[in-house]
């Protein structure tokens, strides 16, 4: 039972359009939605964060957006790049625990 | 700082052998954890630590042991490896968590590719 899933396994964008990679989630007793960013055979990094009391978080070319009636989380991209190539993983934190939960990840190809 | 370090960074194991993935990190983080990552999958955590001493199970803990002697080492033990334990390893480090507050970011190593023939 996946309380954390990422539905779309790879996106393909021209570079200088926006990229969207949504993650979709069951529970509502997260208080922290992240980001994380892989290249290939490296760990992931952070890249953006937003708390349950807000919908928004910006951070220079990327946002993420938090939807909770809908139970929904997004990353937007923009203008992508080249470099934003990546794996993208959503992650979310229970309340109470340090924990994250992962969701399966969405390959990202920007295309000069 | 060299961050999180993990050791070695691939591995070929016969079923059955053990082996310990060596994790260190100089961020004098209180929180450490072990996470696998399989193809097409999100990471599973294995195991974490909430400082020198004290361990609890992840979502994933069969077939693994850990121990965390000092706030900077926390290595994860294979004793009888299965081909199922064929992935990818990371381990991450973070500061400790305190409800209530702004979530502290969690570190994450290289990584060990692990094969089970």
């Amino acid at each position: 039972d996946q309380q954390v899933k990422q539905n779309s396994p790879s996106l393909s964008v021209q570079e200088g359009r926006i990229s969207i990679l949504n993650c979709d989630y069951t529970n509502s007793m997260f208080d922290y939605f992240l980001w994380y960013k892989k290249y290939p055979a490296e760990g992931p990094t952070f890249l953006i964060s937003i708390s349950s009391i807000k919908d928004k978080n910006e951070d220079g070319r990327f946002t993420v957006f938090l939807n909770k009636s809908a139970k929904h989380l997004s990353l937007h991209i923009v203008p992508s790049q080249p470099g934003d190539s990546a794996v993208y993983f959503c992650a979310l934190k229970p309340v109470q625990t340090g924990k994250l939960i992962f969701g399966q990840g969405t390959t990202l190809q920007v295309k000069p | 700082n060299a961050g999180v370090t993990q050791t070695p960074k691939f591995r070929i194991l016969k079923i059955g052998q053990s082996m310990t993935l060596q994790c260190t990190q100089d961020m004098n983080h209180n929180y450490m954890y072990w996470y696998r990552q399989d193809p097409g999958m999100g990471l599973k955590l294995i195991y974490y630590s909430v400082g020198a001493g004290i361990t609890d199970k992840g979502e994933v803990p069969n077939g693994y042991n850990v121990s965390r002697s000092t706030t900077e080492d926390f290595p994860l033990r294979l004793e009888l490896a299965a081909p199922s334990q064929t992935s990818v390893y990371f381990c991450a480090s973070s500061y400790k968590f305190e409800p209530g507050t702004q979530y502290n970011e969690q570190f994450f190593g290289p990584g060990t590719r692990l094969t089970v023939l």
